[in-house]
């Protein structure tokens, strides 16, 4: 299957800073990512499906300025979470859609700790 | 909205033993994904099912959509320790071919050697 890779995969950072994650596409090019999150021992939860080219589209109750979601390529897609409080810590995960629609591959994932 | 259940949320078996999991939906399902994920780590795609009654196998798992399109099951055959981990069935969400999926909420699978 294709690759999708992820960096960092860990990161901790203070209380109000910002912190980006990137998303890429290995081996084939991606319009569509989409971003997750897992809080321990809880499923994955839809953030946002982001579009190269265009604005993202965020689920209900996901604070679009507080995870800004940039696609500037075809196989890359960046997640900053701005001023980061510990409730943020997570696993977040992406995932982008290969030649069809039926074809979802995901990263591996990245921690973030927020001390 | 659409919601899926996964049964058990875990389960220990004993090394060869055969174990299902099952993922129910209250609506009807449009592309149905299994993934298996260890702690922590990204998730691995197993397989997919799109049609009623279908049913498809690799290796030792076997995954089955019912004719009504609402339940699926997942079976592992004579389990390994290397089938340890979580498996999250995911759903296409909506009708719609837009590639968002929503998740179950994992099912946790220990083999004891």
């Amino acid at each position: 299957g294709a690759v999708v890779s992820q960096h960092p995969s860990w990161v901790i950072c203070k209380s109000g800073t910002s912190v980006k994650i990137e998303c890429r596409s290995l081996d084939f090019q991606a319009t569509t990512m989409f971003w997750y999150r897992q809080f321990p021992k809880q499923s994955l939860m839809l953030m946002a499906t982001s579009n190269e080219g265009s604005k993202a589209t965020y689920e209900q109750g996901v604070e679009k300025d507080k995870f800004l979601i940039n696609h500037a390529s075809l196989t890359l897609s960046t997640l900053t979470v701005t001023s980061a409080h510990p409730e943020d810590s997570s696993f977040y995960i992406c995932s982008a859609i290969g030649r069809k629609y039926n074809e979802q591959f995901f990263g591996p994932g990245t921690r973030l700790t927020v001390l | 909205s659409q919601e899926l259940e996964q049964s058990p949320q875990s389960l220990i078996v004993q090394e060869g033993k055969n174990l299902t999991i099952n993922c129910t939906s209250s609506k009807t399902l449009y592309g149905l994904y299994w993934y298996k994920q260890k702690y922590g780590e990204g998730l691995i795609f197993l397989m997919m099912l799109q049609k009623g009654g279908e049913e498809k196998s690799h290796e030792k798992i076997t995954a089955k959509l019912d004719e009504k399109k609402q339940q699926s099951s997942l079976h592992i055959t004579a389990s390994q320790p290397s089938h340890a981990g979580i498996y999250l069935c995911g759903a296409a969400h909506g009708s719609g071919n837009t590639g968002k999926l929503i998740f179950g909420q994992g099912t946790t699978l220990q083999v004891k050697p």
